[in-house]
């Protein structure tokens, strides 16, 4: 079985541009999160969807938006692009939702490398 | 607020050495915690969760331990090897959002 994928694996911007981030789950996952991870720190979680709809945020300002497709897809927009925003993007799937009972692994893809220049 | 601290932050050993990673977080309610590991320029793999009423968990020759009361876990590598060496994340999961917070890792290379 496939695992979670991101495309692009690497992209190139420069200051003020736009840039989406492409994640297709695990098949039959319908759970799946964004997390930004700075070199040398662990990642830092951004959204959360379940379902089509978004189920959670952290703490990132409104230029970070994302979005769950019907096949459970997810894309991260990110506008006006700063040079803080260079990271490793990566997207996790889940099974099950949130909460107390679901216990289950997330699944984390390869992430897209960022660079703004 | 949850913050997690994994010590140390970088450790080289020589093949064959029986090794202890150590993470610690700050709030005792969380639902879980998992351990990762990462290759560098690469995504996470997960490799143990702990549910917070279990003491431990086993893999192969991992071995993770979590004391939820005292805020720690250990992550334990038996006969460590060269394709050891990787990026070792501890994450702990507050029960919402799939939000894990995670450590800093702890950078391992295992040398022949």
């Amino acid at each position: 079985d496939a695992g979670v994928t991101q495309s692009p694996t690497h992209l190139i911007k420069t200051r003020g541009q736009q840039v989406t981030l492409r994640c297709s789950p695990i098949s039959g996952h319908k759970s799946v999160s964004w997390y930004q991870q700075v070199l040398g720190q662990g990642p830092q979680f951004i959204f959360q969807y379940y379902e089509k709809e978004e189920r959670g945020r952290g703490n990132f300002p409104d230029r970070f938006s994302a979005r769950q497709f019907p096949n459970y897809s997810s894309e991260l927009n990110v506008n006006a692009l700063l040079l803080g925003d260079s990271a490793l993007y990566l997207c996790a799937s889940r099974m099950g939702g949130q909460g107390p009972r679901e216990n289950s692994p997330l699944h984390f893809g390869n992430g897209t490398r960022l660079t703004v220049t | 607020k949850q913050e997690v601290t994994q010590i140390p932050a970088a450790l080289s050993v020589p093949e064959g050495e029986n090794l202890v990673l150590n993470c610690s977080f700050t709030d005792s309610a969380i639902y879980n915690l998992q351990w990762f590991r990462q290759d560098p320029g690469k995504g996470l793999t997960s490799l143990l969760l702990i549910q917070s009423s279990q003491r431990e968990q086993t893999s192969g020759r991992l071995n993770a331990s979590l004391d939820k009361s005292s805020g720690r876990s250990t992550l334990y590598i038996a006969a460590s090897q060269p394709g050891d060496s990787a990026t070792y994340l501890c994450a702990v999961d507050t029960g919402g959002y799939n939000k894990l917070i995670f450590g800093a890792g702890t950078r391992l290379a295992v040398h022949p």
